[in-house]
């Protein structure tokens, strides 16, 4: 599903080290999220954006930063980059309302040395 | 804590049998719950959503219960196929975001043909 697409696909990065993973979408959806996920745990919610002026930390969000340039584009930045920040990293959108299931990328897998 | 829990075992089974794959929460009254299928390297996929006032749900081979007095759902694939082989996570929904979305682990399915 091209509809939500992540870049790069995969990254090794050394420790210290500022990273950029972006996520474009075409849904038109005004939602959009980041997920991290590790073996063994469930997705965790990282930031969640519900429009371009709209900016909320989720669950997991100390040691990341994120900027939303425009409806379609949401980008994750990890500033100084750890390795217990190893995982895989998933862009999501939605519509609005409660009945609206998330469209998740195919992820970045992400590896700190 | 708000804990969604699947069962960390992989379910191997036949195929042509039916599989059921749980969800047990605790905690939490979510007001609906959606699964999702995951592939090795892709991002989760939606696959059904349940209401909080809905017992049971049904898409061609699939099959979902919600039964809130006990806080479990059970996912049922009948007539099961090796192209089912995949993980299945469960999460729940609160609200009307996807901000209040809590994912299980996941639980892995392989079906021997």
């Amino acid at each position: 599903d091209a509809d939500v697409t992540q870049t790069p696909r995969n990254r090794i990065t050394k420790t210290g080290k500022r990273i950029m993973l972006e996520c474009s979408q075409t849904k038109g959806h005004d939602r959009m999220y980041w997920y991290r996920q590790d073996p063994g745990l469930g997705l965790r919610l990282i930031y969640y954006s519900f429009d371009v002026k709209d900016i909320n930390k989720g669950e997991i969000s100390d040691g990341y930063s994120v900027s939303r340039q425009a409806q379609a584009k949401f980008s994750l930045s990890l500033e100084s980059a750890i390795p217990n920040q190893t995982a895989l990293y998933f862009c999501a959108t939605s519509e609005a309302g409660k009945n609206s299931p998330l469209h998740f990328g195919n992820g970045t897998r992400l590896t700190v040395t | 804590s708000q804990k969604i829990e699947q069962n960390s075992e992989a379910l191997n089974i036949q195929e042509g049998k039916t599989a059921t794959l749980t969800c047990n929460y605790t905690n939490y009254s979510p007001a609906y719950l959606q699964w999702y299928r995951q592939d090795p390297g892709r991002g989760p996929v939606f696959l059904l959503l349940i209401r909080e006032n809905e017992k049971e749900k049904r898409k061609e081979r699939l099959k979902v219960t919600f039964d809130t007095t006990l806080k479990q759902s059970l996912f049922h694939i009948t007539a099961s196929q090796p192209a089912d082989s995949a993980t299945y996570l469960c999460a729940l929904v609160k609200g009307t975001g996807g901000f209040k979305t809590i994912f299980g682990a996941g639980t892995r399915l392989f079906v021997k043909a």
